[in-house]
């Protein structure tokens, strides 16, 4: 059965510090990856999703960035944190287009 | 480019009541749509979808929504309320060709009274 992993639950940096969450799926191939982001109030919003390796697609220009080094792990990153990058993180994997999607368990990021 | 929006970002019923969660979307192409659930600090849970077929959809839990594609609107309903149902219900959609991202509403809270 397919499974993924995302870590850490939680987190507490620093503004100007670094940031990386990994995101990794395990038992299928080729999956469509996502990031979303949710601030209280603000539903999901779509950060960045991915169809392929080294394929990104960015949704919201902002202080983020991710990668896809391997096909079935989804890295978000940032050089230099802000207040505003607080929120819950979730990374989520579908095989298709019109299947659905399965979620990580998030990360909560306070940007101090 | 898709987009959804729900109606109501709290929705308060009392238990054993009619939930109805509203859910508007556009799409350029046909659609494809999913409701998802969130309890406090977990994931999302998938409810039901429509892809093709039938325009009345059954999902977990009692919950069941219909696809109008002339109101464009994918509302959520479940006839009689539990305090379990408490917790987030986003609406989301897909388009079926292209680029495969996948668009959320901004999420209906549901409070269930006593």
């Amino acid at each position: 059965s397919q499974t993924i992993h995302q870590w850490p639950a939680t987190l507490v940096q620093p503004v100007g510090s670094p940031l990386s969450l990994e995101c990794t799926v395990e038992g299928t191939s080729n999956p469509n990856l996502y990031w979303y982001r949710q601030a209280a109030g603000r539903g999901l919003q779509l950060l960045f999703y991915s169809v392929g390796i080294g394929q990104i697609s960015s949704e919201v220009p902002q202080n983020l960035s991710a990668s896809r080094p391997q096909d079935r792990q989804f890295i978000l990153s940032s050089k230099k944190l802000l207040l505003s990058d607080s929120g819950f993180y979730l990374c989520a994997w579908r095989k298709t287009g019109r299947g659905e999607a399965f979620f990580g368990q998030g990360t909560r990021l306070t940007v101090v | 480019a898709q987009s959804v929006t729900q109606l109501g970002s709290h929705v308060s019923v009392s238990e054993g009541a009619l939930v109805l969660l509203r859910c508007n979307y556009s799409s350029s192409v046909p659609p494809y749509l999913f409701w998802y659930v969130q309890y406090p600090n977990q994931g999302l849970q998938l409810l039901l979808k429509y892809t093709t077929g039938a325009t009345l959809v059954k999902g977990i839990n009692g919950f069941e929504a219909e696809f109008k594609k002339s109101e464009t609107s994918f509302h959520l309903t479940k006839p009689s309320a539990h305090m379990s149902d408490a917790a987030e219900y986003f609406c989301a959609v897909s388009e079926i060709q292209g680029a495969q991202k996948l668009v959320f509403g901004q999420g209906t809270r549901l409070t269930i009274n006593p």
